[in-house]
């Protein structure tokens, strides 16, 4: 079975400038969520998709946004790019009918802010 | 709302030595508590999970964690490292009714020293 994957692996922009990211999750998996990985923040929260629909949401701003398609298939775009932006970001599939579900991680996104 | 503490940002502990990092957590619902490891360039891998019953978890690569109510702490430990087990590590909890929204601690490098 294949892993989550996540792409590009690595992305290099300016700010002002916007970027979309990508997340395949594993097959038959309906949920996808997003986090944000920083240095001596850890992992925050973003957003989660199930089934098309954002089912939860972190305290980020509006810049940083995301959908999900029918086959579940994610995209997590953030417009007006910060400096503070750097990140790696993560992506996490699941079943998504339980809570406590172990989660499945891709490699990430490497964005660098510039 | 629900948070995670992790008490250490490094460790450093040398081979065959027993470890034990710190996690505390803070939330006022009942909660189920995780513990991820991600190895340089890749993804978080579940290590071991407290949903309910025993305190006493036993997860993979011959890690365990005790689950203290009392004293709303999560300690993940391992009798014996090893230069593999070199790795940051995680600390998650989640509850009922939130799908898959996870909090997740800061995060405690682990380095195991020949």
């Amino acid at each position: 079975k294949a892993g989550v994957t996540q792409t590009p692996r690595y992305l290099i922009k300016t700010r002002g400038q916007q970027v979309t990211l990508s997340c395949s999750p594993i097959s038959g998996h309906r949920s996808v969520s997003w986090y944000q990985q920083t240095p001596g923040q850890g992992l925050q929260f973003l957003f989660e998709y199930f089934s098309e629909t954002q089912r939860n949401k972190g305290n980020f701003p509006g810049r940083f946004s995301g959908r999900q398609f029918s086959n579940s298939r994610s995209e997590m775009n953030v417009s007006t790019l910060e400096l503070g932006d750097s990140a790696l970001y993560l992506c996490a599939s699941g079943i998504g009918t339980v809570t406590n579900e172990k989660l499945f991680f891709g490699s990430g996104t490497q964005l660098s802010v510039l | 709302a629900q948070s995670v503490t992790q008490l250490d940002s490094q460790v450093p502990v040398f081979e065959e030595a027993p470890v034990e990092l710190r996690c505390n957590y803070s939330s006022s619902v009942s909660v189920y508590l995780f513990w991820y490891v991600q190895y340089p360039n890749q993804g978080l891998q579940l290590l071991l999970k407290y949903l309910s019953g025993s305190t006493l978890v036993k997860g993979i690569n011959g890690f365990e964690a005790e689950f203290n109510k009392s004293q709303t702490s999560f300690h993940l430990r391992k009798p014996s490292v090893h230069i593999s087990d070199t790795a940051e590590y995680f600390c998650a909890v989640t509850s009922a009714g939130t799908g898959n929204q996870f909090y997740f601690g800061t995060g405690t490098s682990l380095t195991v020293i020949p």
